[in-house]
């Protein structure tokens, strides 16, 4: 057990609609990553935040939005959903202290969605 | 831009074999990370492994043992006397400084072992 948890554990939902992905960081993890598994794409990166704030983004469309909040847990919001938004989605959180080490990221079990 | 490359999508063996995941990685930085995850049929990402680009120390654990090759770029993985647990999908991937701490993954490698 990463100490990182996702709900839900999986969601089918029709074209476009609109879903809520929630994350829990390890307790003390400031950062939260959000990761994207598709057929298509493999795993790639969407999106950072570090303490509240957006640090990094990677290959995340539009339709998709994060927000990590005070309490430092993420949702990812996926808008106007498309067949090919089908995937496992990952969330992953680190320390983040700074520094030039590089902080262990911890993977959460993921929320397989599945669009109609 | 960075970019990992596992070439072999899907190897097969039968238990007891020793089998080499290959990974190589593209980078401009000189400073960066590698990794390798296993990600078993229930779907969840396993660390296995982490390398910084100063240490180019071979690496055995147990089983398992990773080779670094920074004039080949390659950061290969090794399983010895696999076992029908090892069958898993692996990930190699990369962060470099220019990166941040994001992860780029290649397009994993699926191992089965057959009894």
């Amino acid at each position: 057990d990463s100490g990182v948890t996702q709900t839900p554990k999986h969601l089918i939902t029709a074209t476009g609609q609109r879903v809520t992905l929630r994350c829990s960081p390890r307790s003390g993890d400031l950062s939260v990553y959000w990761y994207q598994q598709s057929l298509d794409q493999g795993l790639q990166f969407l999106i950072q935040y570090y303490n509240g704030e957006e640090r990094a983004k990677g290959n995340i469309l539009e339709r998709f939005s994060a927000q990590q909040f005070p309490d430092l847990h993420s949702e990812l919001n996926l808008s106007s959903l498309e067949l090919g938004d089908s995937a496992l989605y990952f969330c992953a959180s680190s320390v983040d202290v700074g520094g030039p080490a590089y902080n262990e990221q911890f993977f959460g079990p993921g929320t397989r969605l599945t669009v109609l | 831009a960075q970019k990992v490359t596992q070439a072999q999508t899907e190897i097969s063996v039968v238990e007891k074999e020793d089998v080499t995941l290959d990974c190589v990685y593209e980078t401009r930085d000189t400073t960066y990370y590698l990794f390798w995850y296993k990600q078993p049929p229930s779907g969840e990402l396993v660390f296995l492994i982490r390398r910084n680009s100063f240490d180019e120390q071979n690496e055995i654990s147990g089983r398992y043992s990773w080779n670094f090759q920074k004039s080949t770029s390659s950061f290969n993985f090794t399983i010895t006397a696999s076992q029908v647990v090892d069958s898993a999908v692996y990930f190699c991937a990369l962060s470099d400084r220019n990166a941040g701490n994001m992860l780029t993954f290649g397009g994993g490698t699926r191992l089965m072992v057959k009894p």
